[in-house]
């Protein structure tokens, strides 16, 4: 079992509509997580980090996180084109220094 | 603006050559990563430093070997570059601390081609 999950995509949404984006992990005492956001031949940047449970709220962006259900996912609101990208989710790990991310969803906007 | 740079853009070697890549980044972060990244499999993890001088293993340290004598830069070696490592290869700097401190800044990526 992989420490953190995504389903790998990819995700096609219309434009306008809300994308949702899941993740689950297995580290039980993971308190951070975190949504990097990838474009096609670029690096990693962070858009959303979360780590109390319920909603997180930036913009169109909605992080949420379920502790009991090892459960966190992503909201966009309002999809546009340029929110076409891989979605990496990421959990800090309970007994280093570091974090553990998953393989990523791709996620495609359509006009 | 926190900056991580990368030696190489694209490199190309050949199997057996001895590679460095070199990653600097400018924020006096203590923490640094080196990832790789293959389509399907994600970002893992090679090696990270939590200080100068200190290294620990990642998930995937075969092969590979670092160096930090300074803060600011962390050097990944290729001791003897085999086409299996082929691949994207990111830096990576974050603060020390807890929680959202773990927020890590990306460098450009190096793309190396072992042939």
């Amino acid at each position: 079992q992989k420490e953190v999950e995504q389903n790998s995509g990819p995700l096609s949404v219309p434009e306008g509509a809300i994308a949702s984006l899941n993740c689950t992990y297995s580290d039980r005492g993971s308190q951070s997580f975190f949504w990097y956001r990838q474009y096609s031949g670029k690096s990693p940047e962070l858009i959303m980090f979360i780590y109390s449970n319920g909603d997180k709220e930036d913009g169109r962006f909605t992080a949420q996180l379920n502790k009991a259900s090892q459960y966190v996912s992503l909201l966009i609101r309002d999809s546009q084109p340029s929110d076409s990208a891989t979605y990496l989710c990421a959990a800090e790990h309970s007994s280093a220094s570091k974090i553990i991310f998953g393989s990523g969803t791709r996620l495609s906007i359509r006009p | 603006d926190v900056k991580v740079t990368q030696s190489s853009r694209y490199l190309v070697k050949r199997t057996g050559e001895k590679v460095f890549l070199e990653c600097v980044q400018d924020m006096d972060h203590e923490n640094m990563f080196w990832y790789r990244q293959d389509p399907g499999l994600g970002l893992r993890l090679i090696y990270f430093s939590y200080d100068v001088k200190m290294k620990e293993k990642g998930d995937i340290p075969e092969g590979y070997s670092v160096s930090r004598e300074k803060k600011e830069r962390f050097s990944l070696i290729l001791e003897s570059a085999s086409t299996n490592q082929t691949s994207m290869y990111l830096c990576a700097s974050s603060p020390p601390g807890t929680g959202f401190s773990y927020e890590q800044y990306f460098g450009p990526g190096t793309r190396l081609t072992v042939t």
